[in-house]
């Protein structure tokens, strides 16, 4: 069975620091990884996604991640952020067979930008 | 550019009340998924649909039902709500393929009293 770990319930940083958000998962075959933010009290958007290809992905809202395949890892970073960046982040992955099409979603990580 | 619509953002109802959420997504997907999202917790499935009339229990089914009359639309059901089904409830519709983004509704925030 396909999962996803994010090790850090909160994340604080301060704005204008860079900032890391932290996935790893565990997949049968190539994974398909994503993630979304979440806004209070609304649905889940997407921001960027892993397919093939290079490593490093670019994606919404000047947000990138890095995949790595030996450490199953696949990190949201941000070079400097934002107060408005603050917001629930949630990393998913789909396999590429079978069942496993369904996505699986990470507990979440809050990420808290202090002014 | 709306995709997919929950039609109701809050909900309060008693305990022991039968409930429907509804949700209806304009791309023409044929699968519809059902999560619950809980503090510390995540994203728990609940039920899901590859088809209509189609269904299949994901995680956490105990307590809930789903119907899928028309493609469009995926209806979650709580048969008799209990307190601790008070939760934000999220429809999600991803495209078959699986190197694709999932596209999510609102949300509905739902208090059982």
């Amino acid at each position: 069975a396909q999962s996803v770990a994010q090790p850090e319930d909160q994340v604080n940083v301060a704005e204008g620091n860079p900032l890391t958000v932290k996935c790893t998962y565990s997949v049968s075959g190539n994974p398909y990884l994503f993630w979304y933010v979440q806004y209070p009290n609304r649905g889940l958007q997407f921001l960027l996604k892993y397919i093939t290809g290079d490593n490093l992905v670019k994606g919404s809202y000047g947000f990138e991640a890095e995949f790595n395949k030996s450490q199953t890892s696949f990190h949201l970073k941000k070079p400097s952020a934002l107060v408005s960046d603050s917001a629930l982040y949630f990393c998913a992955v789909r396999g590429p067979t079978g069942g496993s099409y369904i996505p699986t979603f990470g507990r979440g990580t809050s990420l808290i930008v202090h002014p | 550019d709306v995709k997919v619509t929950q039609s109701s953002r809050y909900l309060v109802k008693r305990t022991g009340e039968k409930v429907f959420l509804e949700c209806v997504q304009d791309m023409d997907h044929e699968n519809m998924f059902w999560y619950r999202q809980d503090p510390g917790l995540g994203l728990r499935l609940i039920y899901f649909s590859y088809d209509v009339k189609m269904k299949e229990k994901g995680d956490i089914p105990e307590g809930y039902s789903v119907s899928r009359e028309k493609k469009e639309r995926f209806s979650l059901i709580l048969e008799s709500a209990s307190t601790n089904q008070t939760s934000m409830y999220l429809c999600a519709s991803p495209p078959p393929q699986p190197n694709t983004e999932a596209f999510f509704g609102q949300g509905t925030r739902l208090t059982v009293v």
